[in-house]
């Protein structure tokens, strides 16, 4: 079985700062990693992903987290927020092989403001 | 590509009364997944498909939970006798597997049930 940790509910930054939103996972097998990004009364939308291969991935809008397997982290960064990055973020994994269902975190409420 | 659409977007439903939510998926994706989201909670699964067998179901799906996609293209969820409960929102997602498993999953807009 896998969890998710999302270690900080809410994050206020200021615009054009940089953030970081922090994510841990725990699990008895590899996973396949994932960031989601959800705006008010819409669904998830894909952020970045970590398959394989080079443990710093890039993502949509900025972002980019990088993947730590010895600290089984997942943490997600931007260096320049904007006002239209205030959003839910959510990380998730899925096993390789096996069950394709995402585990999700209880999510990370980013406000950005000028 | 239209994306992942939902219908109804919103539902309001008196305890006691069924519910039927309807997810049509993006065209060519052969796998659909159904989450439920609660306030202040990220999605959790409830049951996924590849074509029209039900290849998995999370124990959070009890007996008054059926979910269907009779000719692998959209899906249904229905909720009997709802409760208070069961109020959340209602996530639809699909994703192409090639062979291997998918990768990404492609989410709907969800379907807000409120349990009165």
């Amino acid at each position: 079985a896998q969890s998710v940790t999302q270690l900080d509910s809410q994050v206020p930054v200021f615009e054009e700062a940089p953030v970081e939103l922090r994510c841990n996972y725990s699990s008895s097998v590899s996973v396949y990693l994932f960031w989601y990004v959800q705006y008010p009364n819409q669904g998830l939308q894909l952020l970045l992903k970590y398959l394989s291969g080079s443990t710093l991935v890039k993502g949509i809008n900025g972002f980019e987290a990088e993947f730590n397997k010895s600290q089984t982290s997942f943490h997600l960064r931007k260096p320049s927020v904007h006002i239209s990055d205030t959003a839910e973020y959510f990380c998730a994994v899925r096993s390789q092989g096996g069950s394709e269902k995402l585990v999700f975190g209880k999510g990370t409420k980013l406000t950005v403001n000028p | 590509d239209t994306g992942v659409s939902q219908d109804p977007r919103h539902k309001i439903t008196k305890r006691g009364q069924n519910v039927t939510f309807r997810c049509d998926p993006i065209s060519e994706h052969n796998r659909l997944y159904w989450y439920r989201q609660t306030l202040g909670q990220g999605p959790e699964f409830l049951t996924y498909f590849q074509n029209e067998a039900q290849l998995e179901k999370s124990r959070l799906l009890s007996d008054r939970f059926s979910a269907e996609r009779p000719k692998g293209s959209f899906s249904t969820l229905e909720i009997q006798r709802t409760e208070q409960g069961d109020s959340a929102m209602y996530l639809c997602a699909s994703s192409l597997s090639l062979g291997q498993g998918s990768y990404e999953q492609y989410f709907g807009p969800g379907t807000r049930l409120t349990v009165t």
